[in-house]
């Protein structure tokens, strides 16, 4: 299966500072991009659906201004918690679809810690 | 509104076969996946499943019935590495993944 790449694995900031994670496909042009958050023994919830070249489309509740996302090519797309607080921590997955593939392929997650 | 529902949680004994199902009520429909989740992982693709019938793959089935909104995931010959929780996706006609809560699989020896 194609192979999508999600950077960094673990992270450790410090409350009021940013964190940029990054999504790559690295075998295949990614369309279209999702960013999940999910808690603890929680299922995935759904944060923002990145097309490349337009601007990420929010789920209710999320903060688009907190939560910076970019798709600016087809092979890359970012996460920037800005301004992170503790309630933050959390672990976040991005997947991607290419375009007439069904599925969606996921990176490896990033455990963000806010201290 | 979209609704996917799958239990909570499964107790099975290693070896033997289990069946997760999966309702779901959405706005149109593109395909039903299942993923499996360790701990602390990111989700790895099982199946997935676009016509009615059964889908075999190893040790792993999945079966769909459209008219019905119902899918289920058979596991065979149950090992302690499937434990896991195993999450129901659908894909909604505007091709939105709609995720269930998943089912938090224990395999017991």
């Amino acid at each position: 299966g194609a192979v999508v790449s999600q950077h960094p694995s673990r992270v450790i900031c410090k409350s009021g500072t940013s964190v940029k994670i990054e999504c790559r496909s690295l075998d295949f042009q990614a369309t279209t991009m999702f960013w999940y958050r999910q808690f603890p023994k929680k299922s995935l919830m759904l944060m923002a659906t990145s097309n490349e070249g337009s601007k990420a489309t929010y789920e209710q509740g999320v903060e688009k201004d907190k939560f910076l996302i970019n798709h600016a090519s087809l092979t890359l797309s970012t996460l920037t918690v800005t301004s992170a607080h503790p309630e933050d921590s959390s672990f976040y997955i991005c997947s991607a679809r290419g375009q007439g593939i069904t599925e969606a392929f996921f990176g490896q997650g990033t455990r963000l810690t806010v201290v | 509104g979209q609704n996917i529902d799958q239990p909570t949680e499964m107790t099975a004994t290693e070896g033997a076969i289990v069946q997760i199902n999966c309702t779901y009520q959405t706005s149109g429909f593109n395909g039903l996946f299942w993923y499996q989740q360790h701990a602390g992982e990111a989700p790895t693709f099982l199946s997935y499943n676009v016509l009615d019938g059964l889908e075999e793959k190893g040790r792993f089935s999945s079966f769909l019935s459209r008219s019905k909104g119902y899918s289920y995931l058979l596991l065979k010959e149950l090992q302690m590495k499937d434990s896991a929780s195993y999450l129901c996706a659908v894909t909604d006609s505007n091709y939105q993944l709609i995720w269930g809560a998943g089912t938090k699989l224990i395999i017991k020896p």
